[in-house]
């Protein structure tokens, strides 16, 4: 089946403007995740829901970033009045059912959306 | 820190040859995932082994992972060309006790195979 997608691909915005990046995962896949990737490094965190709870933002850099999963399936990324420094690239993982016990299953990643504030 | 640590930066070798690197970390863990990222393509999920777990193969990768040293290693044996990547360790951690689902990534070793 088709794999996680996010869109759009590329998104040019002016500082001060609102964003919106889409993610679209895995059908059936319960665990949904927000990482950001700075050029050269490696991925780091912001968010992560179980079906439409969302359980942890606690890497969401302020409160102008902020996510959602009203059906427990697409999930919307929203950062508001963006500025230079949140250019980077917005990944979306999702994985096929929320952590527990011992087992955590694999995250397999959408191929991202490049965010570009200028 | 719960970043893992990877370790060298950058390796360059000859197809054929085989790779290692490795990760380093300070924090309990559940289970440590290695992913690949080609040049401007996506993340790509290789091997996941579990804190009960020692060693993991998946064709040419073996994994090791010493709790104890809170180190684990990726080996690569007979590299290709197409293995050019950047390879990274993604530690899932508890938090009190509660599973937990996010991964917290090294920045890499970017690893070249010439031809």
């Amino acid at each position: 089946g088709a794999g996680v997608s996010q869109s759009p691909r590329y998104k040019v915005t002016k500082r001060g403007q609102d964003v919106a990046l889409r993610c679209d995962p895995i059908s059936g896949h319960v665990s949904l995740y927000w990482y950001r990737q700075a050029l050269g490094q490696g991925p780091e965190f912001l968010t992560y829901f179980n079906y439409e709870a969302q359980q942890d933002k606690s890497g969401l850099p302020n409160d102008r970033f902020s996510a959602e999963r009203p059906e427990g399936s697409i999930s919307t990324l929203t950062i508001q009045r963006t500025e230079q420094r949140d250019s980077a690239m917005y990944r979306c993982a999702s994985s096929l059912s929320h952590p527990s016990g011992s087992s955590y299953n694999e995250q397999f990643f959408g191929p991202g959306t490049r965010l570009t504030v200028l | 820190s719960q970043q893992g640590e990877e370790d060298p930066q950058a390796l360059s070798i000859q197809e054929g040859e085989n790779a290692t690197m490795n990760c380093s970390y300070k924090t309990s863990i559940n289970n440590l995932q290695w992913y690949r990222q080609n040049s401007g393509r996506g993340l790509v999920h290789l091997i996941l082994i579990r804190s009960n777990e020692r060693e993991k193969h998946s064709g040419r990768l073996r994994v090791t992972l010493d709790t104890s040293k809170k180190s684990s290693s990726l080996l690569i044996t007979a590299s290709r060309a197409a293995d050019t990547a950047s390879y990274f360790c993604a530690l899932a951690t508890n938090a009190g006790g509660t599973s937990y689902g996010k991964l917290t990534f090294g920045q890499g070793t970017i690893l070249t195979v010439h031809p």
